[in-house]
């Protein structure tokens, strides 16, 4: 596609559900991103892949939270046994090579609100 | 890991007149230091970025700083706008295992 692709772009759910939230990065992108952002909030970084892997998993907030990666694109973030204090703006970003020394091209974000 | 401090949180300015907007970092390693804006409802973008063997670049308006010796960087856009109205954020490399590190961003209004 043109763009990074986020699913859902909405989701209420109830406190204790799963979520999936999905991405689809830019054709070609090899390093993929989830960040996440709370109502007036930074930018918290969660979680990057090169290809398929994650060199680094110690920005998830805590092991309710997983993400994969298949066939080095599109990217799932579980949230399992959902809290209130999850409800946010998940963002997916992809970028050519090493995102940390090139443009990230963002995704709409997928809005999280826990009931 | 890096930690990127970023100030002011919010900053008001008279249509026409300069804004800068000031971030630290903590890294020593960090080489890459781009900045985002994103409108309100929308997804950032970047619109500036400079690597670490350069102290300053100018786009128009815009131009970002860098002092790698204090650790710090700015940025500057000049005869503001109505459209620089964003929240506009900061961040910095780090040494590569994690993402880049944002600063918590600043909401720019600009006054007419």
């Amino acid at each position: 596609g043109a763009g990074v692709s986020q699913s859902p772009s909405n989701k209420v759910t109830e406190k204790g559900k799963d979520v999936e939230l999905r991405c689809d990065p830019i054709s070609g992108h090899t390093a993929l991103y989830w960040y996440r952002q709370s109502l007036g909030q930074g930018l918290e970084f969660l979680i990057y892949f090169q290809g398929n892997s994650a060199p680094d998993k110690s920005g998830l907030p805590s092991d309710r939270f997983s993400a994969e990666r298949t066939g080095g694109s599109v990217s799932t973030l579980t949230i399992q046994r959902t809290q209130q204090e999850d409800s946010a703006v998940y963002l997916c970003a992809s970028s050519l090579g090493r995102g940390n020394t090139g443009e990230l091209f963002f995704g709409e974000g997928s809005r999280l609100t826990v009931l | 890991g890096e930690n990127v401090e970023q100030h002011p949180s919010t900053l008001s300015v008279q249509e026409g007149d300069s804004a800068v907007i000031k971030c630290t970092y903590s890294d020593s390693a960090s080489n890459y230091f781009p900045w985002y804006k994103q409108e309100l409802g929308k997804r950032p973008q970047l619109i500036i970025d400079i690597r670490s063997n350069v102290g300053e670049k100018k786009d128009q308006r815009i131009a970002v700083t860098l002092n790698k010796t204090a650790k710090h960087f700015s940025l500057h856009i000049t005869e503001t706008q109505p459209e620089d109205s964003a929240v506009y954020f900061c961040a910095a490399s780090g040494t590569g295992a994690d993402g880049l590190t944002f600063g918590k961003g600043t909401h720019l209004i600009i006054q007419p």
